[in-house]
C-alpha cells in the first residue's frame, strides 16, 4: 500500500532559525497536504498543493511539491516559539484518504 | 461554523471490555473519516465514509472494531473487546469532498487501555 515517509523525525531549534522537514511518498500522488498539531491539540490544516513543481507561501512557510508528484517540503523561515508543534504530510491518490507521514516534531528554543 | 464533535474526550477502561466513540461531523460534509493515532505517530486510517457507505476499511481491524454512519451524519466506532495495543487517540474527520479537499479533524478521544 501507499506509504508517506517524513524525515527528520524531531528538530530543535534556536528562535530566529530556520526549519525543513522533507516528505517522499512511494507512489504518485494527487494532491500533498500539510497538517499542524500542537502538542495536546489535533491536526490543522495548513496547505494543499496539487500541480506538479508547485510552490506555495504563507507567511515564513514556504510548501513545495516535487516535480514528480513524490515529494514535498515545508520549510519555515525564522522560527517563533508558536512554531513549536508536528508538522505532518499526507497524500492520497484519487478520492482516496489520506495517508499521514509519521511527522517531524519541531522544538523551538526562545 | 461548528466544528467536528467528538465525544468522550478521554476513556479509561480494562482489556477485554468494550468501548464505543461518537463524532458528529460538520453540517453539509458527506466525508467522514476515523483514525487512530498512537503516541509519536502519524494518523492511521481506520475506516472511511462517503455519507452512509463505506469507501475504505482495509485497515480496519474487523475482528474487533466495528463501525458505521447511520443517515450519513453522525457515526459511532465500537471496539470489543479491547486490547492494551488499542490505547491510543481516535481522531474523527470530516471533509466536503473525498481526498481532495481539507479534512477538519474533531479534538479526538483519547482512550487507554489497561
Amino acid at each position: 500500500g501507499q506509504q508517506v515517509m517524513q524525515i527528520p523525525q524531531y528538530q530543535h531549534v534556536q528562535e530566529g532559525e530556520d526549519f525543513t522537514t522533507y516528505c517522499n511518498s512511494s507512489t504518485t500522488l494527487s494532491n500533498i497536504q500539510w497538517y499542524k498539531q500542537r502538542p495536546g491539540g489535533h491536526p490543522v490544516f495548513l496547505i494543499q498543493l496539487v500541480k506538479s513543481g508547485e510552490v506555495k507561501k504563507q507567511k515564513r512557510l514556504t510548501f513545495q511539491f516535487g516535480e514528480a508528484k513524490k515529494n514535498s517540503s515545508l520549510h519555515i523561515t525564522a522560527t517563533q516559539t508558536t512554531d513549536v508543534g508536528t508538522y505532518f504530510c499526507a497524500g492520497n491518490t484519487g478520492r482516496r484518504a489520506l495517508t499521514f507521514g509519521s511527522g517531524t516534531r519541531l522544538q523551538v528554543q526562545p | 461554523e461548528a466544528g467536528v464533535a467528538q465525544s468522550p474526550r478521554y476513556k479509561i477502561i480494562e482489556k477485554r471490555q468494550s468501548v464505543a466513540f461518537w463524532c458528529n461531523p460538520i453540517s453539509g460534509h458527506a466525508t467522514l473519516y476515523w483514525y487512530q493515532q498512537i503516541l509519536g505517530q502519524g494518523p492511521k486510517l481506520l475506516i472511511q465514509f462517503q455519507n452512509n457507505g463505506v469507501v475504505d476499511d482495509s485497515q480496519l481491524p474487523k475482528d474487533r472494531f466495528s463501525a458505521e454512519r447511520l443517515k450519513g451524519v453522525d457515526s459511532t466506532l465500537k471496539i470489543q473487546p479491547a486490547k492494551l495495543e488499542d490505547s491510543a487517540v481516535y481522531l474523527c474527520a470530516s471533509s466536503s469532498n473525498s481526498g481532495n479537499t481539507e479534512a477538519f479533524f474533531g479534538q479526538g478521544t483519547r482512550l487507554t487501555v489497561v
